[in-house]
């Protein structure tokens, strides 16, 4: 149990152009979901938290008009990287807190695979 | 100061050892105390989590708080190269987790 999934694995785009990546939470329910991201060799970097059907919360230094989160249901959250530029480029990794049946997974966070973003 | 501190490594041992691996953070009030690894290109994947002072063990794995000192400890015993990969501590509290730089480790068959 606890198992989360992103789309893409990895994309490639052109400077200015937008991506959207998915984060599902496959067996439970997210009532939060954690957007990070993690330059090489270094950790994970919180960007924001989204709670469905929220806005989500920005850490200080953010933008929220470049990174549009969305948590529209309890499995899917989306982060879009508006008018993406390389030094967006980036690991971009997910995370999920919630409940499920008698899977109590509320304390933690169980993370996706992660999305790796190269803006040319 | 950061809120959390980790050792980056790289850690090599021979397989079959002890590994040994720790985290300092500075705020008292954090509860959550976590340890997830991650392999090359991978999300991270949660091994252990405790909320309170002393041992938790799971398998090979144990992890330890001790709160008093602001200090937190993952032990492997019967280490195997499986186990390579980057060790990542979080601690924090229900709203928000402080990551660690992460511990290389390398177990060398």
């Amino acid at each position: 149990g606890a198992v989360v999934s992103q789309h893409p694995s990895r994309v490639i785009c052109k400077s200015g152009t937008s991506v959207k990546i998915e984060c599902r939470s496959l067996d439970f329910q997210a009532t939060t979901m954690f957007w990070y991201r993690q330059f090489p060799k270094q950790s994970l970097m919180l960007m924001a938290t989204s709670n469905e059907g929220s806005k989500a919360t920005y850490e200080q230094g953010v933008e929220k008009d470049k990174f549009l989160i969305n948590h529209a249901s309890l499995t899917l959250s989306t982060l879009t990287v508006t008018s993406a530029h390389p030094e967006d480029s980036s690991f971009y990794i997910c995370s999920a807190r919630g409940t499920s049946g008698n899977l109590v997974i509320a304390d933690t966070q169980y993370f996706g695979p992660g999305t790796r973003l190269t803006v040319l | 100061q950061k809120e959390v501190e980790q050792d980056p490594g790289p850690l090599s041992v021979p397989e079959g050892a002890i590994v040994s691996l720790n985290c300092t953070y500075s705020n008292s009030a954090f509860q959550y105390f976590m340890w997830y690894r991650q392999y090359s290109r991978k999300g991270p994947e949660l091994l252990m989590y405790t909320y309170s002072s002393g041992n938790k063990e799971d398998g090979r794995f144990t992890a330890q708080v001790d709160k008093s000192s602001k200090y937190i400890s993952l032990f492997i015993r019967d280490s195997q190269p499986s186990d390579s990969a980057t060790y990542l501590c979080a601690i924090g509290n229900f709203n928000k987790f402080y990551f660690g730089s992460g511990t290389k480790l390398n177990v060398k068959p």
